[in-house]
């Protein structure tokens, strides 16, 4: 059965850091495009960042420079690395599984809060 | 990077009813077009790929169709489970874009 499990959200001041986790069973995070997307409060929802089964990564130019997508395939786990966190970054973030051209798998989501 | 506009932003219906969804994008996109449900609190679930594919699982009282700019999500037979917001999203070129929902009320 296909499993994403986020951890990792919580409140940060203005400019601070958060490393969001997505942990992955029932397939191979690194053979498959995966996805972040957001949902900021009374807002639709927002792609973040893509990263392909190759490698290559791909950013909103909201967050370009802030924030970095990765993986670590020992533990089949997706991350984002957000870093000089804005008021406008908080929102629930989900990550997706990319299959084909749509979201076939989503996580439950881990809220950040960028408050001071 | 190409705009998606659904509508109506709302709508209000009854169990039984028929309801349909409006979503059109700011340029071709062929059918690269997919259709999402959202439920308070919970993630997105996929409904509709690629404009008219029903995702395994999902009742057969889905159905979507468009190809283009123009595109439509329809319930036929609206349950008191189908009552969510729900999404249209491109996948025809990066960034991904999404509408910006149609909240489905109890009338």
């Amino acid at each position: 059965e296909v499993q994403l499990v986020e951890s990792g959200g919580g409140l940060v001041q203005p400019g601070g850091s958060l490393r969001l986790s997505c942990a992955a069973s029932g397939f191979i995070v690194s053979s498959n495009y995966m996805s972040w997307v957001r949902h900021a409060p009374g807002k639709g929802l927002e792609w973040v960042s893509l990263i392909y089964s190759g490698g290559n990564t791909y950013y909103a130019d909201s967050v370009k420079g802030r924030f970095t997508i990765s993986r670590d395939n020992s533990k089949n786990t997706l991350y984002l690395q957000m870093n000089s966190l804005r008021t406008e970054d908080t929102a629930v973030y989900y990550c997706a599984r990319q299959l084909s051209s749509w979201y076939d798998y989503w996580g439950q989501g881990t809220l950040v809060t960028v408050s001071s | 990077d190409i705009q998606m506009t659904q509508s109506p932003s709302s709508l209000s219906a009854s169990v039984g009813d028929r309801v349909t969804i409006t979503c059109r994008a700011s340029q071709s996109i062929s059918t690269y077009l997919n259709w999402y449900q959202q439920k308070p609190g919970k993630a997105p679930k996929l409904l509709i790929y690629a404009a008219s594919s029903l995702q395994s699982g999902v009742p057969s009282r889905f159905s979507g169709s468009g190809s283009g700019t123009d595109f439509t999500l329809t319930i036929s037979s609206l349950q008191r489970e189908d009552f969510a917001t729900y999404y249209c999203q491109q996948s025809y070129s990066t960034p991904p874009t999404f509408g910006g929902g149609t909240k489905v009320e109890i009338k």
